[in-house]
């Protein structure tokens, strides 16, 4: 059984410019969440989506968005990056409805890098 | 004050002692506690899973949660050099639909 597939694994972009990311989840899996993680913040949860609906956000600005479609992969988008914004980005998939009783799984990150 | 605090370490151990961590917590809405380990460069991998009070135990590795005490653990029994990573507990309450994570401890067996 695949796992959850993150791409690109690695970019650079520039200060301004904007970026996408992409979360393919676990077979079978509609809930996805989003995490950002660096050395002084730590695992900071950024948003999560069931059905394509958004049900949390985390306390980031408006510059970070998501979706998810029908087939459960998601996307999320940074534009105007800062340099601040360099970060591995985590995507999760959960099979249930709630966290409760279902444990998530994480992909192996996006490296973003801002310069 | 963080919701979940975890001791950043490093922590370093010979191989074939015993691994404790732990985390405090100050959300009581915590239910579901869940350990991850990362190694170097890729995502978390789930270790352990626990809902509410009590034990679990998996292998080489024990959880244990007392919610009296908002304190959690992780016990890693017979460690070995590929137990080198970093270990992150996580939270989460009903119906939060997010995780809330620990700063994560780096451990290094040594050989």
């Amino acid at each position: 059984k695949a796992g959850v597939t993150q791409t690109p694994r690695y970019l650079i972009k520039t200060r301004g410019q904007q970026v996408t990311l992409s979360c393919s989840p676990i077979s079978g899996h509609r809930s996805v969440s989003w995490y950002q993680q660096t050395p002084g913040q730590g695992l900071q949860f950024l948003f999560e989506y069931f059905s394509e609906t958004q049900r949390n956000k985390g306390n980031f600005p408006g510059r970070f968005s998501g979706r998810q479609f029908s087939n459960s992969r998601s996307e999320m988008n940074v534009s105007t990056l800062e340099l601040g914004d360099s970060a591995l980005y985590l995507c999760a998939s959960s099979g249930g409805s709630t966290i409760s009783g279902n444990t998530i799984y994480f992909g192996e990150g996006s490296w973003l890098t801002v310069v | 004050q963080k919701e979940v605090e975890q001791d950043p370490g490093p922590l370093s151990v010979p191989e074939g002692a015993i691994v404790s961590l732990n985390c405090t917590y100050s959300n009581s809405a915590f239910q579901y506690f869940m350990w991850y380990r990362q190694y170097s460069r890729k995502g978390p991998e789930l270790l352990m899973y626990t809902y509410s009070s009590g034990n679990k135990e998996d292998g080489r590795f024990t959880a244990q949660v007392d919610k009296s005490s908002k304190y959690i653990s992780l016990f890693i029994r017979d460690s070995q050099p590929s137990d080198s990573a970093t270990y992150l507990c996580a939270m989460s309450s009903p119906g939060d639909y997010k995780l809330s994570f620990g700063a994560g401890t780096t451990v290094t067996v040594r050989a």
